[in-house]
């Protein structure tokens, strides 16, 4: 059973620019989280997402930044018009749906490293 | 708002011995869950233990066991015997269901292991 994936996992943008993060769940979860960690911090929660809906969206920031778990394919983290303040390492985690496991474990992916230059 | 407050930035443990770090959380509720995760210089998240607040019984993963003390709003990692791979940060997160399913994170201990 193949964890959870993201590409890429190195990504380098210049301000301005438009970066995009895509994450897969596990098999058979539904429920996916994004964090962002910035350098020699914890991981800080955006946005925690159903297949086509946003559950919540209180860690994200209320410009540029965006997130979709569509119907079908990765859930995208999309951030418009990078600054250099936007360089962090971002995870997504996923959760199986109610009664099918332990909901309350999340399990991350690998992360991708944004740098902005 | 819940906060999860980890205190020490490094810990220091000789191979073989054990080490504590710990972790206090501050919240008004009454279920919820809490984890150890540790981040390698790979920086993959993994979950090392994890704890229900309604059970008593503290969790263990062989080498790593928590205490728990739900009224001190507790929740320390120890690690026995400890190996050359454990050396990480080693971050202590809070769940509950009523705060929205999100994990909040401490600010992490990174633990060195000297051979």
């Amino acid at each position: 059973n193949a964890g959870v994936m993201q590409n890429p996992r190195h990504l380098v943008r210049r301000r301005g620019q438009e970066a995009r993060l895509r994450c897969s769940p596990m098999k058979g979860h539904s429920h996916v989280y994004w964090y962002r960690q910035l350098p020699e911090e914890g991981l800080k929660f955006m946005v925690y997402l159903q297949k086509e809906n946003i559950i919540d969206e209180s860690g994200m920031p209320k410009e540029r930044f965006s997130a979709e778990f569509p119907k079908e394919g990765p859930s995208i983290l999309r951030i418009q018009q990078v600054v250099r303040g936007d360089s962090a390492a971002y995870f997504c985690a996923s959760s199986p749906p109610r009664g099918s496991g332990p909901t309350d474990t999340q399990y991350f992916g690998p992360g991708t490293r944004l740098t902005v230059l | 708002a819940q906060t999860v407050t980890q205190s020490q930035p490094e810990m220091s443990v000789q191979e073989a011995e054990t080490v504590t770090l710990s972790c206090t959380y501050d919240t008004s509720e009454s279920d919820y869950y809490l984890f150890w995760y540790k981040q390698p210089p790979s920086r993959q998240m993994i979950l090392v233990i994890r704890q229900e607040a309604y059970k008593q019984q503290n969790a263990t993963e062989n080498r790593f066991s928590v205490n728990f003390q739900k009224a001190a709003k507790s929740f320390s990692l120890k690690i026995s015997d400890s190996q050359l791979g454990d050396a990480a940060m080693y971050f202590c997160a809070y769940r509950s269901e009523a705060a929205g399913n999100k994990l909040t994170f401490g600010g992490g201990t990174r633990v060195l292991v000297k051979p």
